[in-house]
């Protein structure tokens, strides 16, 4: 069980240049979210799937765009690249709730670099 | 004003101290509260989850929650140096499509 993998861990980007990051669960997850996280600023969400087939706008969808490929999938985007979207960048998955639980399993992020 | 607001400190504290982390908080509406423990270079993971008001104890740490005074607390007794970490407190209303809005992080510091 690996839970939430993301692809690349690292990327080194040039102003302008596009880029894909890739997100996927195996813990048949219904809802999936991408989030960015900046010294200070804490996680900050960007866009998220509620189920296969939906996407919605978060906090800081600006630059951004996203592709829930299938139940198990979820990618963001990046058009082109500015320095401003210098970031840590995770995924995070819910499971589907039973009783009370709300947790968010989250991916062991990508770290960005636009120059 | 964030809805969420939570000290980035950092906190350092020697070992075997009590550690106590806050977040406040302005929307009456929230009713999930979360603790996240984030190591370094990882994604955070969940620690300790509380519905509504009331007390949590798992292990070497407790939860509260006051929602009159619309205040969260984490507490870490007898810390260890893995304690080491930053500390995200969450929160979300009920229903809808939860999103849960967090908190910026606390650094804790536990030296030997």
């Amino acid at each position: 069980n690996a839970g939430v993998t993301q692809t690349p861990k690292f990327q080194v980007l040039k102003t302008g240049q596009s880029m894909t990051l890739q997100c996927a669960q195996d813990m048949n997850h219904n809802s999936m979210y991408w989030y960015r996280q900046d010294p200070g600023m804490g996680l900050r969400l960007i866009y998220y799937s509620a189920s296969e087939g939906t996407t919605d706008k978060g906090e800081v969808p600006n630059g951004y765009n996203v592709s829930r490929l299938n139940k198990r999938e979820f990618s963001l985007r990046l058009e082109s690249a500015a320095p401003s979207q210098t970031s840590v960048y995770f995924c995070a998955s819910r499971r589907t709730p039973t009783g009370e639980t709300y947790e968010q399993f989250f991916g062991p992020g990508t770290r960005l670099t636009v120059l | 004003q964030k809805e969420v607001e939570q000290d980035p400190g950092p906190l350092s504290v020697p070992e075997g101290a009590i550690v106590s982390l806050n977040c406040t908080y302005s929307n009456s509406a929230f009713q999930y509260f979360m603790w996240y423990r984030q190591y370094s270079r990882k994604g955070p993971e969940l620690l300790m989850y509380t519905y509504s008001s009331g007390n949590k104890e798992d292990g070497r740490f407790t939860a509260q929650v006051d929602k009159s005074s619309k205040y969260i607390s984490l507490f870490i007794r007898d810390s260890q140096p893995s304690d080491s970490a930053t500390y995200l407190c969450a929160m979300s209303e009920s229903g809808g499509s939860y999103i849960p809005t967090f908190g910026r992080g606390t650094s804790l510091i536990v030296h030997p």
